[in-house]
Formats: C-alpha cells, sequence, structure tokens
C-alpha cells in the first residue's frame, strides 16, 4: 500500500480557506485518494474521494495533479466546527481495500 | 438510512474477562471492517469481513481475538482473556459492493480494561 506523508498540524482561522497537501510518490495506478475527517472520540467521516484532476463536493475540493503523486484537499471558509483530524489515504479500486491511516494533520481553526 | 451502529459505545473490562464488540453495517453493505485505534495514533486495520467470510484477517492478533459475519445479525469482533494492552478504540466499517470502496465509519466502541 502507498505510504502517504502530509503535515502533523495545521493552524487557520474562521473563514479562511485551509489546504491540506498529501504527497502520495508510490500510488499505483489503481489507487485512489481520499480523505477522511475524524472528530475527537468519533469515528472518521468519508470527506472526498478522486483519481485525477479535480474533485469537488459541498464540503471541500481535491486537486490531483497530473502525475498523482501528490494531492491536496482545500476546505473553503473553515469554521471552528472544521477542527479535527485529517487523513489522506490511497489505496481501493476494487471492493475489499483495507485502509492505511498515517497520522494525519490536526487542524485548529481558531476564532 | 440509518449509518453504521456499534455497540456498546463503551465497554469497560478486567482483565481476563472477554469483550463483545458489535456492529451493524449500513444498509445494504455487504463488506464489514475493523479497526482499532490507540489514543493519538492513526486506525490500524485488523480484519475484513463479507457475510459468513472471513477475506483478510492479516492485522489480527494471533491469539484471544475473532470475528465473524453470520448470514444474521451483526458483526461480533470478540477479544478472549482481555488485558491491559487490549484498552482502544475500535471501530468498524462498511462499504457496498463497488469499485471506489468508500467505508463508511461507525462511531466506535471504547474498551477500558482494568
Amino acid at each position: 500500500l502507498a505510504k502517504t506523508t502530509q503535515p502533523i498540524s495545521m493552524d487557520s482561522y474562521e473563514g479562511q480557506e485551509v489546504n491540506i497537501t498529501c504527497s502520495h510518490n508510490n500510488i499505483a495506478t489503481n489507487d485512489y485518494i481520499t480523505w477522511y475527517q475524524q472528530f475527537p472520540s468519533q469515528g472518521p467521516r468519508f470527506i472526498i474521494q478522486g483519481y485525477k484532476t479535480k474533485v469537488t463536493n459541498e464540503v471541500a475540493s481535491l486537486f490531483i495533479p497530473a502525475d498523482r503523486k501528490s494531492s491536496t484537499l482545500s476546505l473553503p471558509r473553515v469554521s471552528l466546527s472544521d477542527t479535527a483530524v485529517y487523513y489522506c489515504l490511497v489505496g481501493g479500486g476494487a471492493a475489499g481495500n483495507k485502509l492505511t491511516f498515517g497520522g494525519g494533520t490536526r487542524v485548529l481553526v481558531k476564532p | 438510512n440509518a449509518g453504521v451502529m456499534q455497540n456498546p459505545r463503551h465497554l469497560v473490562r478486567r482483565r481476563g474477562q472477554e469483550a463483545r464488540l458489535r456492529c451493524s453495517p449500513m444498509k445494504g453493505h455487504s463488506h464489514v471492517y475493523w479497526y482499532r485505534q490507540l489514543p493519538e495514533e492513526g486506525l490500524k486495520f485488523m480484519v475484513y469481513l463479507q457475510k459468513e467470510n472471513i477475506i483478510d484477517e492479516s492485522g489480527m492478533p494471533k491469539e484471544r481475538f475473532s470475528a465473524e459475519f453470520p448470514k444474521e445479525g451483526p458483526s461480533i469482533l470478540r477479544i478472549q482473556q482481555v488485558v491491559r494492552g487490549d484498552s482502544a478504540a475500535y471501530f468498524c466499517a462498511s462499504s457496498p459492493i463497488r469499485d471506489e470502496d468508500t467505508q463508511y465509519f461507525g462511531p466506535g466502541t471504547r474498551l477500558t480494561v482494568l
């Protein structure tokens, strides 16, 4: 499974855009890139998934360059409730993939 | 559509007792995964099951841990003769049969071994 590297922590302020970049140099051809959000004492929550280029949903955008060796999760206009740990994962392409979580990025949104 | 359900949410056991953790996947999902999370760490894969079959148990400790997903009823993660090191949050996830394989997580069971 491809290893991912992401910053340990990031601070931001309410209303700002937060961008978290994840490196995955050994991503395989059939790997997807998925981001999860986890609040304390809760299970991870799926945010967004992509394979290439740009994906956008009501929560976030995911930017993936052509070489797919990195990806950037963009959270527009964050609020205090976006304070959480964000995990970048690569893998999948077929049912049954076991997810490999790294340490994640702790995002702290300040007032 | 109800999400993944886990119970109990909190479980306290004394050393040597058995712990049973239950997981009901989302409606229509036939894949179940169990993960363990220690404080300040990411989740670690334990086992992947489909109905009545263990597909991948490469993350399960060799002793005392077992999992099942019967034809009827929830998936069960069973820990026999618990030790203090088993204290952790145990999360269950489920996914439908499709290529993207998005996994949806339950709220977790927090096991404390005294």
